[in-house]
């Protein structure tokens, strides 16, 4: 079974700056798919980017980025200048890659607040 | 709107009472998924539709949970002899199997309280 472990329950920064989210998971499967998932308050979860194992080359999209380091299966989620509108729920999730059959393994989830 | 929508959007029920819930997946998704999240964790599978044929069941969806996609359109999650432990949100999302397959777009759920 595959785990996500996100060690930051919550984080806080203020708005322009960088912030980092961490996220580690465990898995025996060599092909898989990795997705960070935002979830606004009292609104639907909204895919932010999503990186497959096979890809060295780290994904990218608009102020978000990743470092994905699949031999230590860390995929840390970076976010830059970071707007009010970043605040939200941060969950990281696993996907084997198998059809989508399992569907998604989820963290448990990072609360960021962006200061004004 | 064309996303994924999911009615009622809250249920109160008292304990022991059945509900059902509804998911409308993007129309030409042919992969839904149900999760269920509680407060301070991350959303936890349930089960998966392909089309109208149920290929995945979690081990968390128990003999009082059963789910339905008839015709490959729509989504019902039943809860029969509902307990304190099954109020959540219980989130609905779907796929489509070719492009950007792995890509799953959720609803905004239905929160389910259990007196």
């Amino acid at each position: 079974a595959q785990t996500v472990t996100q060690s930051q329950p919550e984080m806080s920064v203020q708005e322009a700056e960088t912030v980092t989210l961490s996220c580690t998971y465990d898995t025996s499967e060599s092909n898989y798919y990795l997705f960070w998932y935002k979830q606004p308050p009292s609104r639907q979860m909204i895919l932010v980017i999503r990186q497959e194992a096979y890809k060295q080359q780290n994904a990218t999209e608009n102020r978000f980025s990743v470092n994905f380091q699949k031999a230590a299966k860390s995929f840390s989620l970076k976010i830059s200048d970071s707007q009010l509108g970043d605040t939200a729920m941060y969950f990281c999730a696993f996907m084997k890659q198998r059809g989508g059959a399992d569907g998604l393994t989820f963290g448990k989830g990072t609360h960021l607040i962006i200061q004004p | 709107d064309t996303g994924v929508s999911q009615d009622p959007r809250h249920k109160i029920t008292k304990r022991g009472q059945n509900v059902t819930f509804r998911c409308d997946p993007i129309s030409e998704h042919n992969r839904l998924y149900w999760y269920r999240q509680t407060l301070g964790q991350g959303p936890e599978f349930l089960t998966y539709f392909q089309n109208e044929a149920q290929l995945e069941k979690s081990r968390l969806l128990s003999d009082r949970f059963s789910a339905e996609r008839p015709k490959g359109s729509f989504s019902t999650l039943e809860i029969q002899r509902t307990e304190q432990g099954d109020s959540a949100m219980y989130l609905c999302a779907s796929s489509p199997t070719s492009g950007r397959g792995n890509e799953q777009f959720f609803g905004p759920g239905t929160r389910l309280t259990v007196l």
